[in-house]
C-alpha cells in the first residue's frame, strides 16, 4: 500500500535552513506528483509546493516562494523540502503527500515531520 | 491567494445529516471541478473522502457525499456517527495553478 514517511525535522533557529524528506513505497513515485503541506500548531492546512513527476514543472505558495525549493530523486524513491531563512511562523507539521495530476489533488498524505523554528 | 471560506463548527446528533459548505471565487472553487475534501482526526494526517467535488475514493463510506454550485461548494455527511467527529477541510485548483485549502471545520457529534 501507499506508504510515505517525513524526515528531517526539529528544531532550528529563526534565519536557519532545514531539509525535509520524503520516503515513498507502495507505488511506482516517478508515476505521480508530489505535494507539501503544512499545519502549524492548532490551525489550518496549508499547502506549500508541487512538484511534476519528471521534476519539469514547480510551483509555491506566495509564502514560501523565494525561500523553500521542492526537488525530488525518482531513483531513491524520495521528495525533498528545502527551507532557507525560517521564520517562527514557518513552525509546524509538514506532511508530503502523493498527488493527483489532474487538479493537483493530494490524495495520499504521510504522518508528516514537526519543524519548529525558535 | 486567500483560503476558502468554512464555518468553523457544525454539529449533529446521531443519525442526522449535516453539510458543510466552502466557499471560494471564479479563481479556485467556481472555475474549477477540482475541489476536494479532507478528514482529519486529532494527531492525525488528513484523509482524502472525495475529490473532483463528488468523486469518493475507494474505501469512503457513501454517506459521504459533495456537491457544488457556483462558487460554493458543500460536503453532505449522512447517517452521522460518533467517529465522524473530525476537522474537515476542503481544497480547490486554483488559476493560477496553485491549490488553496478552507480554514477547516469542526464537526461534533453530539
Amino acid at each position: 500500500q501507499v506508504q510515505l514517511v517525513e524526515s528531517g525535522g526539529g528544531l532550528v533557529k529563526p534565519g536557519g535552513s532545514l531539509r525535509l524528506s520524503c520516503a515513498a513505497s507502495g507505488f511506482t513515485f516517478s508515476d505521480y506528483y508530489m505535494t507539501w503541506i503544512r499545519q502549524a500548531p492548532g490551525k489550518g492546512l496549508e499547502w506549500l509546493s508541487f512538484i511534476s513527476s519528471s521534476s519539469s514543472d514547480t510551483n509555491y505558495a506566495d509564502s514560501v516562494k523565494g525561500r523553500f525549493t521542492i526537488s525530488r530523486d525518482n531513483a531513491k524513491n524520495s521528495l525533498y523540502l528545502q527551507m532557507n531563512s525560517l521564520r517562527a511562523e514557518d513552525t509546524a507539521v509538514y506532511y508530503c503527500a502523493r498527488t493527483y495530476i489532474v487538479g493537483a489533488i493530494p490524495s495520499h498524505w504521510g504522518r508528516g515531520t514537526l519543524v519548529t523554528v525558535s | 491567494q486567500s483560503a476558502l471560506t468554512q464555518p468553523a463548527s457544525v454539529s449533529g446528533s446521531p443519525g442526522q445529516s449535516i453539510t458543510i459548505s466552502c466557499t471560494g471565487t471564479s479563481s479556485d472553487v467556481g472555475g474549477y471541478n477540482y475541489v476536494s475534501w479532507y478528514q482529519q482526526h486529532p494527531g492525525k494526517a488528513p484523509k482524502l473522502m472525495i475529490y473532483e467535488v463528488s468523486i469518493r475514493p475507494s474505501g469512503i463510506s457513501n454517506r459521504f457525499s459533495g456537491s457544488k454550485s457556483g462558487n460554493t461548494a458543500s460536503l453532505t455527511i449522512s447517517g452521522l456517527q460518533a467517529e465522524d467527529e473530525a476537522d474537515y477541510y476542503c481544497s480547490s485548483y486554483t488559476s493560477i495553478s496553485t491549490v488553496v485549502f478552507g480554514g477547516g471545520t469542526k464537526l461534533s457529534v453530539v
